[in-house]
C-alpha cells in the first residue's frame, strides 16, 4: 500500500537558519503530494501542494518539489522564524477518484530559538 | 464560513461508556473523515464519507462507527470507550478525497 517516510525529529533551528525536511514516499500510480502544518493547539492546515511530477508548491517562503525519479518532496525554506515553530507533515493522496484518501508521515517537530 | 467545526473540545470519559464526537462542516464538501493522533504514530484514518448515506472504513476502524445522513454532518462514536482510543481526534473535508482537506480544531479524549 502507499506509505509516506518522513526524516526523525525532532528539530531545532536557530532564527534565520536553512531549513530542510526529507520527505519520501511509495505509492502505485501518480499521487498528488501535500505539506500540511500544525501549529501549537491547532488543526492541521494545507502548507503546500504538488499534483505532479517536477511541479514545485510554495507558501509563506516555504518551497517543495515533487521528485517523480527519486520518489521525494523535501520541505526547505531558507531563512526560518520562530513563527514556524509547529509539526509538519508530509502526506500523499491517490488519485482514485471519489475514494482517494491522504496518507500521512509520522510528522517532525520543528522549534525555532530567537 | 465556519469551516470545519468539532465538538467537544475535549471530554474524559469511563471505560465502557459511550459519546459521539460531533463534527460539521459549511463548505458543500461531499467527502468527510475521521482521523486519531497519537505520538509518533502521524494521523491514521478512522473512517470516511464519500457522500451523504456512504461511508467506509480507514486503516483503523476498531470500536468507532460513524454515519452520514446529511452533506453537513459527520459524527464518530465510541459505543464502549477503551484506555486504547485515548488520543486527539480530528474531523476533515474537501471537496473530494484527492484534493486539500480541511481540518476542523480537534476533540482531545482521555478514557480512564
Amino acid at each position: 500500500g502507499d506509505s509516506v517516510t518522513q526524516m526523525e525529529g525532532p528539530v531545532t533551528l536557530s532564527e534565520e537558519a536553512f531549513l530542510t525536511i526529507n520527505c519520501t514516499y511509495t505509492a502505485t500510480g501518480y499521487p498528488s503530494l501535500f505539506w500540511y502544518v500544525q501549529y501549537p493547539g491547532e488543526g492541521l492546515q494545507l502548507l503546500l501542494k504538488a499534483t505532479k511530477a517536477d511541479d514545485k508548491g510554495s507558501n509563506k517562503g516555504f518551497e517543495a518539489t515533487y521528485r517523480k525519479e527519486t520518489t521525494s518532496f523535501h520541505l526547505e525554506k531558507g531563512s526560518v522564524q520562530v513563527s514556524d515553530s509547529a509539526v509538519y507533515f508530509c502526506a500523499l493522496s491517490d488519485r482514485d477518484g471519489a475514494n482517494s484518501k491522504l496518507t500521512f508521515g509520522k510528522g517532525i517537530t520543528l522549534s525555532v530559538r530567537p | 464560513n465556519a469551516g470545519v467545526t468539532q465538538t467537544p473540545k475535549f471530554q474524559v470519559l469511563k471505560t465502557g461508556q459511550s459519546m459521539t464526537l460531533q463534527c460539521a462542516q459549511d463548505m458543500n464538501h461531499e467527502y468527510m473523515s475521521w482521523y486519531r493522533q497519537d505520538p509518533g504514530m502521524g494521523l491514521r484514518l478512522i473512517h470516511y464519507s464519500v457522500g451523504a448515506g456512504i461511508t467506509d472504513q480507514g486503516e483503523v476502524p476498531n470500536g468507532y462507527n460513524v454515519s452520514r445522513s446529511t452533506t453537513e454532518d459527520f459524527p464518530l462514536r465510541l459505543l464502549s470507550a477503551a484506555p486504547s482510543q485515548t488520543s486527539v481526534y480530528f474531523c476533515a473535508s474537501s471537496l473530494n478525497g484527492a484534493g486539500t482537506q480541511y481540518f476542523g480544531p480537534g476533540t482531545r479524549l482521555l478514557v480512564l
